[in-house]
């Protein structure tokens, strides 16, 4: 059974530009959940995605989009990017929305905006 | 919405004794509780977790957590603590049913040796 992997683990970039970061959720999971995780703070929802579909969203705004694809994995798009975008990314899957108590959390990406 | 306080930023204790982090919660509905320890430049690490049933927990490395529905709390403990217990531990709540975790702050555990 292969776990939630995430890419890339670092990477860097400047302030106004766009990221992309990536996730592939456990073999049979549908549902990726994505979170940021700020310094001195402890992870925020961002939001779900089952079977393609946005399935709830936290308070981001809408320069944070994602997509899931047809295999489960995920990307998480973030534009314009703000000095306060620097944290860590973690994506958890679960199998079925709705089902956060069973969610597996990736190992992140650090993201830094200079 | 559900929430999670943490109400200590960090918890000293010496090596071998009993090592408390507490955690009371908000949600509406029976809570799923859990909690997680992230080591320096690392992800969650899953500990433990209450879902139904014994309000005592038991999970990874001796950790154990105790369910207080009356009080809304979530307390882990140990009851003695290793130097490699030091870490960032956090606790998070979500009721059934729903898309999403809500964590505290977290709590810098430092263990002396």
């Amino acid at each position: 059974e292969t776990g939630v992997t995430q890419s890339p683990t670092h990477l860097i970039k400047t302030r106004g530009q766009q990221v992309t970061l990536r996730c592939s959720s456990q073999s049979g999971h549908n549902t990726v959940s994505w979170y940021q995780q700020a310094l001195g703070q402890g992870p925020q929802f961002i939001f779900q995605y089952y079977r393609e579909e946005e399935n709830g969203r936290g308070n981001f705004p809408p320069r944070f989009s994602g997509l899931q694809f047809p295999n489960y994995s995920s990307e998480l798009n973030v534009n314009a990017l703000e000095l306060d975008d620097s944290a860590l990314y973690l994506c958890a899957s679960s199998l079925g929305r709705d089902r956060a108590y069973e969610q597996y959390f990736g190992p992140g990406t650090r993201l830094t905006v200079t | 919405a559900q929430s999670v306080a943490q109400p200590e930023d960090q918890v000293n204790v010496a090596e071998g004794n009993p090592l408390t982090v507490k955690c009371t919660y908000s949600v509406s509905g029976n809570p799923y509780l859990f909690w997680y320890v992230q080591y320096p430049n690392r992800g969650l690490q899953f500990l433990l977790k209450y879902i139904t049933g014994d309000n005592l927990v038991k999970g990874s490395y001796g950790f154990e957590a105790e369910f207080n529905k009356s009080q809304t709390s979530f307390h882990l403990k140990k009851p003695s603590a290793l130097v490699s217990d030091s870490a960032l531990y956090f606790c998070a709540v979500t009721p059934r049913g729903n898309n999403r975790l809500a964590f505290g702050k977290g709590n810098q555990v430092v263990v002396i040796p």
